[in-house]
């Protein structure tokens, strides 16, 4: 079956950049989705790239697709303290309807 | 408009009771998810509903799970006999009927089972 896999933590200073990776297993993925976590709360769509794109931006976030190695990464440009989160990468494949997640990054901003 | 809720925000019961969850879709969205997240883990998909057609019930993981859906509006999932291992959020996402649309997520219910 499919499966996603992220670090567990990641650390940046204030101001830094951060790069949150992830792998995935399904060659027949079609979209692939980064959601934001915070402490109590639900889950946040914050961006998500369909599979014939390599690289799609939005205001501090950079998501870049290597389809061959499936590989996905996001990247937040001048982290603040208000990212620190939990971040999940998500896959949707065309035969499913449902999202396979990874098991999520810790990031913390340190100030 | 207003987003996905769910209600209640904590449920706490005891071993051996049932618990009924509820989840308000976004209004116009055909497609209803059940996902539960565990302590420190990824999400697992539980159910899917696509508007009036047979729901997907290959993530439930046991006869104790099941879950409704009236038409286009609210799910509730019900988890009969609870068991410590059933604690988790478990959290509602609605999607538009469209393929390439994305899910969106409630604040999801926090079920802990003493």
């Amino acid at each position: 079956g499919e499966d996603v896999e992220q670090s567990l933590f990641l650390s940046v200073r204030e101001g830094d950049s951060s790069v949150i990776n992830c792998t995935y297993t399904d060659s027949s993925s079609t979209y692939l989705y980064w959601y934001k976590q915070e402490p109590g709360a639900g889950l946040q769509l914050l961006t998500y790239i369909f599979s014939n794109m390599d690289m799609k931006q939005d205001q501090r976030l950079t998501v870049l697709l290597n389809k061959k190695d499936k590989h996905l990464s996001l990247r937040i440009a001048d982290t603040q303290t208000g990212d620190s989160a939990i971040y999940f990468c998500a896959e949707r494949s065309g035969s499913a309807r449902q999202l396979t997640f990874g098991s999520g990054t810790q990031l913390t901003v340190l100030p | 408009g207003a987003g996905v809720s769910q209600s209640p925000s904590n449920k706490v019961t005891e071993k051996g009771k049932d618990v009924e969850l509820r989840c308000d879709p976004i209004s116009g969205h055909t497609a209803l998810y059940w996902y539960r997240q565990r302590l420190g883990q990824g999400l697992e998909f539980l159910i899917y509903f696509q508007g009036n057609s047979a729901p997907d019930k290959s993530g439930l993981p046991s006869d104790r799970f099941s879950a409704e859906r009236t038409g286009e509006s609210v799910s509730t999932l019900t988890i009969q006999r609870t068991q410590q291992e059933d604690s988790a959020v478990y959290l509602c996402a609605s999607r538009e009927a469209s393929g390439g649309s994305s899910q969106y997520f409630g604040p999801g219910t926090r079920l802990t089972v003493l």
